[in-house]
């Protein structure tokens, strides 16, 4: 167990919908990263938050936002869902930027 | 821009055989570099990783890896796999900048009885 908490664990929608995963860093982490696992595109990263100020944007589509919030869980929301957006999202945590990231058990979700 | 090879998508070995992934990186600054497993339905877990210092780093379950920073690789190894290091390895560099990790494509290890 990593300490890193995502919710829901899996979640099935269908195109044109919108939807929010949950992430709970570990105790005392003040980064939080996303990442999107899917079968053609591997681990790519979305987006970085330190402390509630986004700290660097990857490849993440316009549809897609996140924040962080002062208790420092975040939100990753998608919209206007496609079917290519049908993946497995972690969440990963750290201290500071320089430090080792822990990962989440991930969100998978599948849009029909 | 930092990116990394992954040279081989699937390496199937025997049970008690010694196993090595290979990991080539690409950057023109200094590197960080990590290797995470992840079970069939869980996530990443770290195994080692290189920050500085000594370029053969030891990691959880009997896995070791060895920076070069010459031939710009670094490979993982274990003397003698078991069934249960089964599963999907993944090497990574991080960016000197903002921490992000950029992944390869992934190696399964698939281990026979």
């Amino acid at each position: 167990d990593s300490g890193v908490t995502q919710t829901p664990k899996h979640l099935i929608t269908a195109t044109g919908q919108r939807v929010t995963l949950r992430c709970s860093p570990r105790s005392g982490d003040l980064s939080v990263y996303w990442y999107q696992q899917s079968l053609d595109q591997g681990l790519q990263f979305l987006i970085q938050y330190y402390n509630g100020e986004e700290r660097a944007k990857g490849n993440i589509l316009e549809r897609f936002s996140a924040q962080q919030f002062p208790d420092l869980h975040s939100e990753l929301n998608l919209s206007s869902l496609e079917l290519g957006d049908s993946a497995l999202y972690f969440c990963a945590s750290g201290l500071r930027r320089d430090n080792e990231q822990f990962f989440g058990p991930g969100t998978r979700l599948t849009v029909l | 821009a930092q990116s990394v090879t992954q040279l081989d998508s699937q390496v199937p070995v025997f049970e008690e055989a010694p196993v090595e992934l290979r990991c080539n990186y690409s950057s023109s600054v200094s590197v960080y570099l990590f290797w995470y497993v992840q079970y069939p339905n869980q996530g990443l877990q770290l195994l080692l990783k290189y920050l500085s210092g000594s370029t053969l780093v030891k990691g959880i379950n009997g896995f070791e890896a060895e920076f070069n920073k010459s031939q710009t690789s670094f490979h993982l190894r274990k003397p003698s796999v078991h069934i249960s290091d089964t599963a999907e390895y993944f090497c990574a560099v991080r960016s000197s900048n903002t921490g992000k990790l950029i992944f390869g494509q992934g190696t399964t290890l698939q281990v026979k009885p």
